[in-house]
């Protein structure tokens, strides 16, 4: 049983536009969500964070969203940027321990110049 | 300041062989969390160690194990290895209520 889910594997866009990316979770104890971002050959790497406090966090280009009653958190990237085509992780947690995160599959995301 | 390392980058081994990878956590954390990332897939969790014991632990079997050194560093464990084992080993860094810092990851193929 999947907890996080990240139902579209791919996603195009012009650069200049709006990338939304999508994440949907079941377990009703996750209260703090996190995103990653990983190119090839590297690790993934931290993007932005949220807590089950709030329904939006932003930091410069990226907004992250959250819709508890929905169990739904999208991501967007205003404006893309070919340098953010990567693969990108939606991750659950409770508690604020990072370190024990339950991921989905991951989106790639390719920003066509 | 070097973020999360591990080692080796890339390994090959036989079924039913034991594998040993290692990581140095990035300066300043004290907590280690390793994952495993099959192709296509996300990352599992598979453990996590703090204070040189583990502290929690995700669905894998026994075959896995860890440890972590009074340095903070960690090694993981893998014995009996199967097919299904080969992936991409991902081993993360933090201070607690921090995200994860990533290393690059080992990849295991067991032939």
């Amino acid at each position: 049983d999947q907890q996080v889910k990240q139902n579209s594997p791919s996603l195009s866009v012009q650069e200049g536009r709006i990338s939304i990316l999508n994440c949907d979770y079941t377990n009703s104890m996750f209260d703090y969500f996190l995103w990653y971002k990983k190119y090839p050959a590297e690790g993934p790497t931290f993007l932005i964070s949220i807590s089950s406090i709030k329904d939006k966090n932003e930091d410069g280009r990226f907004t992250v969203f959250l819709n508890k009653s929905a169990k739904h958190l999208s991501l967007h990237i205003v404006p893309s940027q070919p340098g953010d085509s990567a693969v990108y992780f939606c991750a659950a947690t409770w508690g604020t321990n990072a370190g024990k995160s339950t991921f989905g599959d991951g989106t790639t995301l390719t920003v066509k110049p | 300041d070097a973020g999360v390392t591990q080692s080796p980058t890339h390994l090959i081994k036989t079924r039913g062989q034991q594998v040993t990878l290692r990581c140095s956590p990035k300066s300043g954390h004290d907590t280690v969390s390793w994952y495993q990332q099959a192709l296509g897939q996300g990352p599992q969790f598979i453990f996590q160690y703090y204070e040189e014991e583990e502290r929690q632990r995700g669905n894998f079997p026994d075959r896995f194990s860890g440890h972590q050194f009074p340095n903070y560093s960690s090694e993981l464990n893998v014995n009996a290895l199967l097919l299904g084992d080969s992936a991409l080993y991902l081993c993360a860094s933090t201070n607690r209520g921090a995200p994860l810092h990533f290393g690059n990851g080992t990849r295991l193929t067991v032939t």
